[in-house]
């Protein structure tokens, strides 16, 4: 199993760009989120699904729509990118208890 | 809504002693999931010890430990024999009972580690 993958591992974007951070994984886990993560903020939650075809707003949806139409995938989307955005996001599922995090991904909007 | 506090930014620790480090968390809640996880400079989360709030016992996993007082809502993390490897950010989460629920996350504890 390869767990949670992300890509891509950096990226820089100009404001006003739009881009979407890739999150997959293959252990058939319901339960998918995405969170960002800021200096001295600790892990906030974006969006959650519990599955395809259900999504949620977390703490801070503002500013990314996300989708689940398979099991594995769970892309976060940034329609119109502002250096607010600048943050490392952190994708990761889970089958119940513990959550499963992919390595990351470093955002720099410009 | 629920919240994690981890009232400590920094800590350190001579290498071979022994840390805690603390975290509070309010929930009106009777059953929950709380959480520490570790994230090295490599910015991987990794999962270091869970507690199910309606187990009394405090769980261990070899050299880390936590002290969970349910009336208190806190759940303190002690690390023995601490290690240079130990040093990062550690996280406070908590989760509410159910199957698919999200993390709560505290903003987190930058351990060191000195030789």
């Amino acid at each position: 199993n390869a767990g949670v993958t992300q890509t891509p591992k950096f990226q820089v974007l100009k404001t006003g760009q739009s881009m979407t951070l890739q999150c997959a994984q293959d252990m058939n886990h319901e339960y998918m989120s995405w969170y960002r993560q800021d200096p001295g903020m600790g892990l906030r939650l974006i969006h959650y699904s519990v599955g395809a075809g259900i999504t949620d707003q977390g703490e801070v949806p503002n500013g990314y729509n996300v989708s689940r139409s398979t099991t594995e995938d769970f892309p976060l989307r940034l329609l119109s990118a502002a250096p607010s955005q600048t943050s490392v996001y952190f994708c990761a599922s889970s089958p119940g208890l513990g959550q499963f995090f992919g390595p990351g991904t470093r955002l720099t909007v410009l | 809504a629920q919240t994690v506090t981890q009232s400590q930014p920094e800590m350190s620790v001579q290498e071979a002693e022994t840390v805690t480090l603390s975290c509070t968390y309010d929930t009106s809640e009777s059953d929950y999931y709380l959480f520490w996880y570790k994230q090295p400079p490599s910015r991987q989360m990794i999962l270091v010890i869970r507690q199910e709030a309606y187990k009394q016992q405090n769980a261990t996993e070899n050299r880390f430990s936590v002290n969970f007082q349910k009336a208190a809502k806190s759940f303190s993390l002690k690390i023995s024999d601490s290690q240079l490897g130990d040093a990062a950010m550690y996280f406070c989460a908590y989760r509410r009972i159910g199957r698919n629920t999200p993390l709560v996350f505290g903003k987190g504890t930058r351990l060191s580690v000195i030789a």
